[in-house]
């Protein structure tokens, strides 16, 4: 496809569980972020790559948070033992560059419910 | 420190009036991006203006521009001509320069400011 694709797109969990969140950025992009965003509330940036440079982790709110990326293709964000305070959409997006200006675009997001 | 600060939770606006979202930003670099971001309920995320920190012309974007004040460190976007179509939550967002070698050019967001269009 042409966009950001995520999924799944919704996921209801329980607590304790651990979940994998997929994005598949737009081909040749060589950025892609993850961030976090509560209902009725702004985007938390979590994580972000850019090519083959080391990730930049300094949003991730614990160490049950953790992201890969193969290259500059899809990326799994990973959720271990799930709290209800992870309830959340979790936005992906991609850029071309890493770069000042390059815009961002989203994928539709993954809304995570756990109970 | 927070880098990015949205000060209207929330707005109302005529339709066909204009309107200014509000944004300031914090940073220490010469060389920044500054972005506008339009989520309708639907939740998707909609770009809508950039603005770099050497550009000496404000940003236009049809109905969009951006007030860049450099100065002052702020970053408004004025909607012309409000629409229906245009209530949503509206995004500041900005990206730093800096490089330390690994990735450091992340975009960061403000809370945002939901705008209403009234009939």
């Amino acid at each position: 496809g042409a966009g950001v694709s995520q999924s799944p797109s919704n996921k209801v969990t329980e607590k304790g569980k651990d979940v994998e969140l997929r994005c598949d950025p737009i081909s040749g992009h060589t950025a892609l972020y993850w961030y976090r965003q509560r209902l009725g509330q702004g985007l938390e940036f979590l994580i972000y790559f850019q090519g083959n440079s080391a990730p930049d982790k300094s949003g991730l709110p614990s160490d049950r948070f953790s992201a890969e990326r193969t290259g500059e293709s899809v990326s799994t964000l990973t959720i271990q033992r799930t709290q209800q305070e992870d309830s959340a959409v979790y936005l992906c997006a991609s850029s071309r560059t890493g770069g000042v200006g390059g815009e961002l675009f989203f994928g539709e997001g993954s809304r995570l419910t756990v109970l | 420190a927070q880098k990015i600060t949205q000060t209207q939770p929330g707005m109302f606006v005529q339709e066909k009036e204009a309107v200014t979202l509000d944004c300031t930003y914090d940073t220490s670099d010469q060389s920044y991006g500054l972005f506008w971001y339009k989520q309708p309920s639907s939740g998707e995320m909609i770009f809508l203006i950039y603005q770099g920190s050497y550009d000496e012309q404000n940003a236009t974007e049809g109905r969009y521009s951006l007030n860049f004040q450099k100065a002052r460190k702020s970053a408004n976007l004025v909607i012309s001509a409000s629409q229906l179509g245009d209530s949503a939550m509206y995004f500041c967002a900005m990206r730093e320069g800096r490089n330390y070698g690994g990735a450091t050019n992340k975009l960061i967001f403000g809370t945002g400011t939901l705008l209403a269009v009234q009939p």
